[in-house]
């Protein structure tokens, strides 16, 4: 499975924007790029996935490099509640790649 | 709809008792997950279901582990005998098959083996 690299912690202001990056140098050109969060004590939550264009839904943003060599979520305004754990994932597309395989992540921090 | 439903949330059992996790996934959603989570590990895939049938069990640890799913709208996984290494938070995921990078999960069940 290709390997995702992710800070493992970033910290940031509330109402500020949050900039989390992912490095995916071996990714196929049909792994598509998942972003989950884990809210403390809680199930990972999905938030946004794409593969090749940039992404927008009403949780956060997907910039994908041209390359697709990295990827950066961008949380528009952080707030108290975005504090938790960010995973970057690849998935193979169909058959028995649609499984997901969670790294590390990266924790983010939001101060009031 | 309710998502996905676990029972119990919490399991504190001795070492040697049978465990039994139950999971219902969301209704109509073809793929089913077991994961677990440990400090020291992360959140590791065990098995997953497509359409009832295991597809990929290699991340079932050894052979006291095994999942069922004897019909679309619930699973098990059964650890016996138990070991304290066990403890864990195991989590059941489920998702569509045409987005099946889209999964969700349910709160998890917090075993203990004492």
């Amino acid at each position: 499975d290709a390997k995702t690299t992710q800070p493992n912690s970033m910290e940031s202001n509330e109402e500020e924007p949050v900039h989390l990056p992912c490095n995916h140098s071996t990714i196929s050109g049909t792994d598509y790029i998942h972003w989950y969060r884990q809210l403390p004590s809680q199930g990972p939550e999905y938030v946004i996935h794409g593969l090749t264009s940039n992404v927008n839904n009403r949780m956060a943003s997907l910039a994908i490099a041209e390359d697709r060599k990295s990827s950066t979520l961008i949380l528009h305004r952080a707030t108290l509640r975005d504090a938790a754990v960010y995973y970057c994932i690849l998935r193979g597309l169909g058959g028995a790649t649609n499984k997901l395989i969670f790294g590390t992540g990266t924790l983010l921090a939001v101060q009031p | 709809d309710a998502g996905v439903i676990q029972s119990p949330r919490h399991e504190v059992t001795e070492m040697g008792q049978e465990v039994t996790l139950r999971c219902k996934p969301i209704s109509g959603h073809d793929y089913l997950f077991w994961y677990r989570q440990t400090m020291m590990r992360g959140l590791e895939l065990l098995i997953y279901f497509n359409n009832n049938v295991p597809i990929d069990d290699s991340g079932m640890p050894e052979d006291r582990f095994s999942a069922k799913m004897p019909n679309a709208s619930f699973s098990t996984l059964k650890i016996q005998p138990s070991e304290p290494r066990d403890s864990a938070v195991y989590f059941c995921a489920s998702s569509l098959a045409f987005l099946a990078g889209t999964q969700y999960f349910g709160p998890g069940t917090r075993l203990t083996v004492l």
